[in-house]
């Protein structure tokens, strides 16, 4: 079936940096946007970035943006975020989402924690 | 940015009962809107799109209205695996991907 699988929970000190993978499987990887979104405990969803699996485009978060890097290996179906320069307001489970065109996100990975903590 | 509002933030409703949860965006998403489900401790699921269109899988009790900036889900006799957290979510004015802020469905 269509899933998104991602790499395991993190913990990571203030400063350091965070690299969070997402492999697809049983669909064609090119054909759909990633789009990254994170959950910090209790709270909504926010929307982080996506990027064109077919030609690496991005689009990130104004808030993010000078920290944030997404990129994809098309060899693999997988699609990667990091967040570098962590502080405790980034403790959160981040997603990967499936980005259909001009659509919402479709599918979803099962999430990653991430824990920023000294 | 579009500031979506979703409200009440909790409501109790009993085991078949009908739920009624309401989204609001800041200005006119036309029918660009979706609602997702989220049960502790798993990703988001969609389920409805365009406003008014089921995700696959997910059953006919589950159905949304709505369009500009007043949206509605409706859950017409609540089963127990339907208790979680709902979310809308706009995708009108891409990027970014804008969330409410959840109404969580709890049991009377």
């Amino acid at each position: 079936q269509v899933q998104l699988v991602q790499s395991g929970a993190e913990v990571k000190k203030p400063g350091a940096s965070v690299k969070v993978s997402c492999k697809a499987s049983s669909y064609t990887f090119t054909n759909f946007g990633i789009s990254w979104v994170r959950q910090a405990p209790g709270q909504e969803p926010e929307w982080m970035g996506w990027i064109s699996t077919y030609n690496g485009n991005t689009q990130y978060s104004q808030k993010l943006q000078d920290r944030v890097t997404m990129t994809t290996d098309t060899s693999t179906n997988t699609a990667y975020m990091e967040l570098r320069s962590l502080s405790s307001d980034d403790t959160a489970v981040y997603f990967c989402a499936r980005k259909p065109t001009g659509l919402p996100l479709d599918i979803w990975g099962q999430g990653t924690m991430v824990t920023v903590s000294s | 940015e579009i500031v979506m509002t979703q409200s009440p933030a909790t409501l109790s409703v009993s085991p078949g009962e009908r739920a009624t949860l309401s989204c609001r965006a800041s200005q006119s998403i036309s029918s660009n809107l979706a609602w997702y489900q989220q049960k502790p401790g798993q990703a988001p699921r969609l389920l409805i799109s365009g406003a008014s269109t089921r995700a696959t899988g997910i059953p006919a009790r589950f159905s949304g209205s709505g369009s500009g900036t007043e949206f509605t889900l409706t859950i017409s006799s609540l089963q127990s695996e339907d208790f979680a957290v709902y979310y809308c979510q706009q995708y009108n004015n891409w990027p970014p991907d804008t969330f409410g802020q959840g109404t969580k469905l709890e049991i009377q």
